[in-house]
């Protein structure tokens, strides 16, 4: 299986701040036939199901604000909100789709 | 627009069973494969189980693999998760997914329904 980890656990960033988190898999992720990273990046809100924010490691999904940039390669990946803004607060979860089981980090909880 | 949603949660004794069951709406069901995930109170997300577009092809996760069944009805838009054997580590949010165009990331995520499993 391919074990996902973050950090940090939690981070507290004033609004418009940077917030950078980081996810690192235990093996690649890296689709050869194109290059392209099998990681995908959630938000989840108090209350909310998780919502998918970056796919194939830094490809924005649709109506995702552009202060959310995915970056990295192979087995270390980023996840950076340009300038917080408070309803940014949230956990974030990277997840692996290179191979079943599919596997999530553990989480990083962003607070104001 | 896509919709998934999840009914069939409820509270359940140990060793009992419940079946989820996933309306879906929105796109062309028969063509994607379709999964399980779970998320227990307070927890991260779990992958649970997967099952191919024509169904013949399962998937499970090992904390599951003997004790759950996916299935799908493609003629109705329907995906289905048989529970049985229930354990109080069971206890979660079960959420019903489809597949990203390109591949297994999620979008969109329903409700989820809630197993409670517990005397």
């Amino acid at each position: 299986d391919i074990v996902m980890t973050q950090s940090p656990d939690s981070l507290a960033v004033s609004l418009g701040e940077r917030a950078t988190i980081n996810c690192k898999s235990s093996r690649s992720v890296l689709l050869s036939s194109n290059n392209k990273d099998r990681l995908a990046w959630y938000q989840q809100k108090p209350g909310q199901p998780p919502k998918l924010l970056i796919y194939w490691a830094s490809t924005r999904e649709s109506g995702v604000p552009d202060r959310f940039i995915g970056s990295g390669s192979g087995t270390d990946f980023t996840l950076t909100i340009s300038s917080l803004q408070a309803e940014d607060v949230a956990v974030y979860y990277c997840q692996q789709y290179s191979s079943i089981p599919l596997t999530f980090g553990p989480g990083t909880k962003v607070d104001i | 627009e896509v919709q998934l949603v999840e009914s069939g949660g409820g509270l359940v004794q140990p060793g009992g069973s419940l079946r989820l069951s996933c309306a879906a709406s929105g796109f062309i069901f028969s063509d994607y494969w379709m999964y399980w995930v779970r998320q227990a109170p307070g927890k991260g997300l779990v992958w649970v189980s997967r099952i191919n577009p024509g169904g013949s092809e399962t998937t499970y996760a090992d904390s599951v693999k003997g004790r759950f069944t996916i299935s799908r009805d493609n003629a109705n838009n329907m995906l289905y998760l048989q529970m049985d054997s229930l354990r109080a580590d069971d206890t979660a949010v079960y959420y019903c997914l489809k597949r990203g165009l390109d591949g297994a990331y999620f979008v969109p995520w329903g409700q989820g329904t809630l197993v409670s499993v517990s005397s």
